[in-house]
C-alpha cells in the first residue's frame, strides 16, 4: 500500500514568490492535515480537513496561506508572498477518523522550503 | 494550555542497551490519547507506540514500551535492546478526544555501537 506522498520534497524560492506543496493521501483516508515543522520543534497543525471540510484551520496564517482539498482527496497548500520566515518542514498526514475511534496519522516524508 | 514536555534534547545509548525517553503533559482532561512517533533523518515520521488514557495497562511494542503515569501526567518511552536503526528523533505527542494533537520538541536518540 503507497503511503502519503508529497511533492516537491525539497524547494527554494525567494521571498515574495508564490509556492506551492501537493499531498495525496492515502487511499480511503478522510482526515487529511497540514503540518509545519520548525528546526528542532515538533510538528504544529496548520490545518485539518474531513473529506472536502476545513474543521480545523485556526492556526492557518489567512493572510499568505491557503489550502484546499478538492474531491477530498489530494490536496494543495499554498504560501503567497512567502516569507524568510516561513523556511520550514511542510507535513501532510491523512488518517481514516471515525466517531469515537482513535485513528493513527500516518506522515508524508515532507517538503523542505527554504526561502532566500 | 495544554503542553507537552520532553525535558531531554538529546540521549545516547549503547547499543543493546536500554534506554527511557521522558515525556509530561499539561491537561486538564480525563480523556485523551498519547503517543510516541519517531522521526528518522529521512523525516518520515512513523508512529511506534499509543496508550488511551483510560486503560491502567502499559502498553507495549515489541522492544518498546511505556511508562504510563496519569495521576503524574507523565509517558516515558522505554527502548530495549537498542539497535542502530533506533536512531531518530522522538516526538511525544497528546491528542484530546476529538481535538488536534499536540506534539513535544523531540528528543534526539544517538545509538553508540
Amino acid at each position: 500500500e503507497a503511503g502519503v506522498v508529497q511533492s516537491p520534497r525539497y524547494k527554494i524560492i525567494e521571498k515574495k514568490q508564490p509556492v506551492a506543496f501537493w499531498c495525496n493521501p492515502i487511499s480511503g483516508h478522510n482526515t487529511l492535515y497540514w503540518y509545519l515543522q520548525n528546526l528542532g520543534q515538533g510538528p504544529e497543525l496548520l490545518i485539518r480537513y474531513e473529506n472536502e471540510e476545513a474543521v480545523d484551520d485556526s492556526q492557518l496564517p489567512k493572510d499568505r496561506f491557503s489550502a484546499e482539498r478538492l474531491k477530498g482527496v489530494d490536496s494543495t497548500l499554498k504560501i503567497q508572498p512567502a516569507e524568510l520566515g516561513d523556511s520550514a518542514v511542510y507535513l501532510c498526514a491523512s488518517s481514516l477518523r471515525t466517531s469515537g475511534a482513535q485513528e493513527t496519522q500516518y506522515f508524508g516524508p515532507g517538503t523542505r522550503l527554504l526561502v532566500l | 494550555a495544554q503542553t507537552v514536555t520532553q525535558s531531554q534534547p538529546e540521549m545516547s545509548v549503547q547499543e543493546a542497551e536500554t534506554v527511557t525517553l521522558s515525556c509530561t503533559y499539561d491537561t486538564s482532561e480525563s480523556d485523551y490519547y498519547l503517543f510516541w512517533y519517531k522521526q528518522p533523518p529521512s523525516r518520515q515520521m512513523i508512529l511506534v507506540i499509543r496508550q488511551e488514557a483510560y486503560k491502567q495497562q502499559n502498553a507495549t511494542e515489541n522492544r518498546f514500551s511505556v511508562n504510563f503515569q496519569k495521576a503524574a501526567k507523565s509517558f516515558s518511552l522505554k527502548i530495549s535492546d537498542s539497535q542502530l536503526g533506533d536512531a531518530a528523533m522522538y516526538f511525544c505527542a497528546y491528542r484530546p478526544r476529538d481535538d488536534k494533537i499536540i506534539f513535544g520538541k523531540g528528543t534526539r536518540l544517538h545509538i553508540l555501537p
